[in-house]
């Protein structure tokens, strides 16, 4: 199970930090991804973390904004997000990366999502 | 980036109907394509992986198909709990881009 908090409203040039408690699985384990999705629209991938925290990808418009980082003895991901932006406004979802042995990816489970909001 | 494309963006049917939705791919991502749908107000969840493996629990109605460029998922025996949103999505390289998903609405 993920459990995502943090979410809320925040002005233009604000930060926020979203976090996804994990449960149920061997977290550490496992790579992590943060997925977003504004209002009426489509789905669209944030951000992954290796098991260990020692890779982390980012989509190219929250590169030097977003942090996504986990701290394994406590089961959390995190999204650091600085310098936010109205069009960041989406509910962002916490979700697992499922790899096995056979090298393809997806994404389950999902979490419920948190909603951030930017605006003055 | 590899950019995705779902056809049609939206479509009606009626329970019991044949429906197929198809995904592009810009460039081979072989199989590592992945479907989910996704209900109002709740998170998605993976239907399809690997372009044609079910994920546990999904009922055998749902298929997909396809390699390199060009996927499809198809409903057989559409149910009236299968109207939602249906998304595509390549994880062959990051950023695992989605499609703009398809909206299967009641006829």
């Amino acid at each position: 199970q993920l459990v995502e908090s943090g979410g809320g409203l925040v002005q233009p040039g604000g930060s926020l930090r979203l976090s996804c408690a994990a449960s149920g699985f061997t977290f550490s384990t496992y790579w992590m991804s943060w997925v977003r999705q504004a209002p009426g629209k489509g789905l669209e991938w944030v951000a992954n973390i290796k098991e260990d925290g020692s890779e982390k990808y980012y989509m190219d418009s929250v590169k030097g904004r977003f942090a996504i980082s986990r701290d394994n003895a406590k089961n959390s991901l995190y999204l650091q997000m600085n310098s936010l932006r109205a069009e960041d406004t989406a509910v962002y979802y916490c979700a697992r990366i499922m790899i096995p042995a056979g090298g393809q990816w997806w994404f389950d489970p999902w979490g419920q999502g948190t909603l951030v909001t930017v605006s003055s | 980036d590899i950019q995705m494309t779902q056809s049609p963006s939206s479509l009606s049917a009626s329970v019991g109907d044949r429906v197929t939705i198809t995904c592009r791919a810009s460039q081979s991502i072989s199989t590592y394509l992945n479907w989910y749908q996704q209900k109002p107000g709740k998170a998605p969840k993976v239907l399809i992986y690997a372009a044609s493996s079910l994920q546990s629990g999904v009922p055998s109605r749902f298929s997909g198909s396809g390699s390199g460029t060009d996927f499809t998922l198809t409903i057989s025996g559409l149910q009236p709990e299968d109207f939602a949103t249906f998304y595509c999505q390549q994880t062959y390289t990051a950023p695992h881009t989605f499609a703009q998903g398809t909206k299967l609405g009641s006829k």
